[in-house]
């Protein structure tokens, strides 16, 4: 979906590195969600937000930070890479409470 | 705290069979339910979702799913599956929070 566009889409990168994925959306919600995907554990939610003032972790927020630099943008940082961050990691943003998710392309991170 | 559990982990079957996959979850609250689906190479899409009103909701591609309250279950169904709908699927349920969890997916193999 081009109205969530995620940055790189690919990134292979050295453990204790950091790095930032970059997502930013042209469909005017306010709220905004990180996941990662592995094979076998579906979806996992990293970081989610509300608007730019509101910042919520996810089921596995630990090593991973977030900053909402505007409604349109939700950068995801890894202060220090390790080999188990390797994965994909998808974007999502919605428009409410009720309303369904829509999601970037992804960047597939290795970390080696 | 939420959870989603989906059974299937891998099916495969013969084009025209029929499909249904089974979603569990876990939450005390009000529920929203989605099913998302994952072609190859692409990110998640939107099949079907239950806000409230009628269990038996019908999505695109002609899947359903049913809303069992008392089984906490919202099994997806398809009466004839083609080689097309080879993908993952995803089950996934939100509450008043607005945080969407996922269960693990199903991959779906159709066989020509």
């Amino acid at each position: 979906d081009a109205d969530v566009t995620q940055t790189p889409r690919n990134r292979i990168t050295k453990t204790g590195k950091r790095i930032m994925l970059e997502c930013s959306q042209t469909k005017g919600h306010d709220r905004m969600y990180w996941y990662r995907q592995d094979p076998g554990l579906g979806l996992r939610l990293i970081y989610y937000s509300f608007d730019v003032k509101d910042i919520n972790k996810g089921e596995i927020s630990d090593g991973y930070s977030v900053s909402r630099q505007a409604q349109a943008k939700f950068s995801l940082s890894l202060e220090s890479a390790i080999p188990n961050q390797t994965a994909l990691y998808f974007c999502a943003t919605a428009g409410g409470q009720n309303s369904p998710l829509h999601f970037g392309n992804g960047t597939r991170l290795t970390v080696t | 705290a939420q959870s989603v559990s989906q059974h299937n982990h891998h099916v495969i079957l013969s084009e025209a069979a029929s499909l249904e996959l089974g979603c569990n979850y876990s939450y005390g609250g009000t529920v929203n339910l989605f099913w998302y689906v994952q072609y190859p190479g692409q990110h998640l899409q939107l099949l079907l979702k239950y806000f409230s009103g009628d269990p038996l909701v019908k999505g695109i591609k002609g899947f359903e799913a049913e809303f069992i309250k008392s089984k906490f279950s919202f099994n997806l169904r398809k009466p004839s599956v083609q080689w097309s709908d080879t993908a993952e699927y995803f089950c996934a349920v939100s509450g008043n929070t607005g945080k969407l969890i996922f269960g693990q997916g199903t991959t779906l193999q159709v066989k020509p």
